[in-house]
C-alpha cells in the first residue's frame, strides 16, 4: 500500500492569510487528487493534479483561490488562499494504487481552522 | 453524472446488534463501489469494495454486494462492536478516476 503524509496535519489561521498544505507519497504517482471535507459533510473533489500538467479544478473550485503544484512524481501542494472561515475544513490528497484499476489511498488529511 | 445517494445517520445500535447502510447509485457504465469508513480522529480507510455486478466485497465482518438491478450497495454486517463506531462513506469510481462519496453515515454503538 502506499503511503500518503500531509504537512501540517492541522493549524488555525487567521482570515485574509494563506496555506499551502504538502503532500508526499512514497511512489511514483501520475496522478494525484485534492479533496475537501466540509464539517460534517462528506468528501468533495478539489482538483485532480497530473505531473507536468495544469490541475483540472471542479466546478466550484478555482486556481486562483487552490493553487496546486505538481513538480515530481511524489508530490504535490495545494495552497488555500486568502482565507475565510468557509474554508474550515480537512483537506485530503489521494492517489490510486499502483496496479490497481480502482483502489485509492488517503492521506491522513490536515484540519484547517479559520478564525 | 455519477452520485451515491446514502442513508444519512446518526444510527445508534447496541452491541452485537445487526446493522445495515444503505447505498445506492447512479452511473454511466460500470464504476468500482467502495465503503470507506473513518474512526474518530483518524483518516479514511479502505473497508472493502466490488468491481463488478454481484461482486461481494467483504472486511472485518462487514460486507457489500454489488448489485447492477438494484443500482445498491449496501453494507452489513451480523453483529456490530463498540470498535465499529465510525462515520461511513459510500462511493464509486476508483482508480485513475476520482471518486463520487455519499454523504456519509454516522454509526454509534453503545455497549
Amino acid at each position: 500500500s502506499a503511503v500518503i503524509s500531509q504537512k501540517p496535519s492541522r493549524d488555525i489561521c487567521q482570515r485574509g492569510t494563506s496555506l499551502t498544505i504538502q503532500c508526499q507519497v512514497d511512489s511514483q504517482v501520475t496522478m494525484m487528487f485534492w479533496y475537501r471535507q466540509q464539517p460534517g459533510q462528506s468528501l468533495t473533489l478539489i482538483a485532480t493534479a497530473n505531473q507536468g500538467s495544469e490541475a483540472t479544478y471542479e466546478s466550484g473550485f478555482v486556481i486562483d483561490k487552490f493553487p496546486i503544484s505538481r513538480p515530481n512524481l511524489t508530490f504535490s501542494t495545494l495552497t488555500v488562499s486568502n482565507m475565510s472561515p468557509e474554508d474550515s475544513s480537512i483537506y485530503l490528497c489521494s492517489v490510486p494504487r499502483t496496479g490497481s484499476t480502482d483502489t485509492q489511498y488517503f492521506g491522513p488529511g490536515t484540519r484547517l481552522t479559520v478564525l | 453524472g455519477n452520485s451515491v445517494t446514502q442513508m444519512e445517520g446518526p444510527v445508534t445500535l447496541s452491541e452485537e446488534a445487526f446493522l445495515t447502510i444503505n447505498c445506492t447509485y447512479t452511473a454511466t457504465g460500470y464504476p468500482s463501489l467502495f465503503w470507506y469508513v473513518q474512526y474518530p480522529g483518524e483518516g479514511l480507510q479502505l473497508l472493502l469494495k466490488a468491481t463488478k455486478a454481484d461482486d461481494k466485497g467483504s472486511n472485518k465482518g462487514f460486507e457489500a454486494t454489488y448489485r447492477k438491478e438494484t443500482t445498491s450497495f449496501h453494507l452489513e454486517k451480523g453483529s456490530v462492536q463498540v470498535s465499529d463506531s465510525a462515520v461511513y462513506f459510500c462511493a464509486l469510481g476508483g482508480g485513475n478516476t476520482p471518486l463520487v462519496f455519499g454523504k456519509g453515515t454516522r454509526l454509534s454503538v453503545i455497549a
